[in-house]
C-alpha cells in the first residue's frame, strides 16, 4: 500500500523556520495537503496542491516538492503554530487517500 | 458558513454496527466528494471512505466490507454504516469535504467506542 513518511517530532525557537518533510514510497507522486491539527480540534489545511495556501492561512506556510518528497516550510515560527502537522496525497489512482504518521511541531 | 456536523457516535459491543451521518450546510452538497476520516486516541489521521458526486465509492483496506459510505443529496447529509465493529475502529470520525484543493473543511468529530 502507498505510504507517506513523516518525522515523528520537530523542534525550533520562535522566529525560526521550521521544515517538516514528508517521503513517498512511490511514483507517480499525486499532489500532497498539509494539515495542522491543535489539541482537540479538527485537523485544518494550511497547503494544498504542494505549494498552493488557502485563503486565511498565514504567508509564513509555504509548501514545495521535490523528487518523492514534499516540504512544509514555517518561516518565522511562532508559538501558535504549534501543533500536529499531517502530509496527505492520493495513491495512482487519485481515489484513495493517505495520510502521514503526523509530525510533532513544538515552538522552544 | 460552511458547517459539518457528525453525529451517531456511540459506545458500541464488539461486532456490532453503528450508522454515522454528517449533516451539512453553507455550500452545494452535490458539487462535492465527501470523505470520513478517523482518528484514535493520541494516533494520527486515517482516511476511511470517500464518495464522489456522482454516488462513486472508495474505502480504506481496513474497513472494506464492513463499513459503507453513503450520500442522501436530498437532506444535505453523509452517512456511515459501520458494522462488523471491532476494537481497532475506536476512534474520533471527522467527515470533511473533498476536492481538488484538498480536505478543506471538517467537523468536529463524533466518538466510536468499541468495547465489552
Amino acid at each position: 500500500s502507498y505510504e507517506l513518511t513523516q518525522p515523528p517530532s520537530v523542534s525550533v525557537s520562535p522566529g525560526q523556520t521550521a521544515r517538516i518533510t514528508c517521503s513517498a514510497d512511490a511514483l507517480p507522486k499525486q499532489y500532497a495537503y498539509w494539515y495542522q491539527q491543535k489539541p482537540g480540534q479538527a485537523p485544518v489545511l494550511v497547503i494544498y496542491k504542494d505549494s498552493e495556501r488557502p485563503s486565511g492561512i498565514p504567508e509564513r506556510f509555504s509548501g514545495s516538492s521535490s523528487g518523492t518528497t514534499v516540504t512544509l516550510t514555517i518561516s518565522g515560527v511562532q508559538a501558535e503554530d504549534e501543533a500536529d502537522y499531517y502530509c496527505q496525497s492520493a495513491d495512482s489512482s487519485g481515489t484513495c487517500w493517505v495520510f502521514g504518521g503526523g509530525t510533532k511541531l513544538t515552538v522552544l | 458558513e460552511v458547517q459539518l456536523v457528525e453525529s451517531g457516535g456511540a459506545l458500541v459491543q464488539p461486532g456490532g454496527s453503528l450508522r454515522l451521518s454528517c449533516a451539512v450546510s453553507g455550500f452545494t452538497f452535490t458539487t462535492y466528494d465527501m470523505h470520513w476520516v478517523r482518528q484514535a486516541t493520541g494516533k494520527g489521521l486515517e482516511w476511511v471512505s470517500g464518495i464522489g458526486k456522482a454516488g462513486d465509492t472508495y474505502y480504506a483496506g481496513s474497513v472494506k466490507g464492513r463499513f459503507t459510505i453513503s450520500r442522501e443529496n436530498a437532506k444535505n447529509s453523509l452517512h456511515l454504516q459501520m458494522n462488523s465493529l471491532t476494537d481497532g475502529d475506536t476512534a474520533v470520525y471527522y467527515c470533511a469535504r473533498g476536492g481538488p484543493n484538498g480536505f478543506d473543511y471538517w467537523g468536529q468529530g463524533t466518538l466510536v467506542t468499541v468495547s465489552s
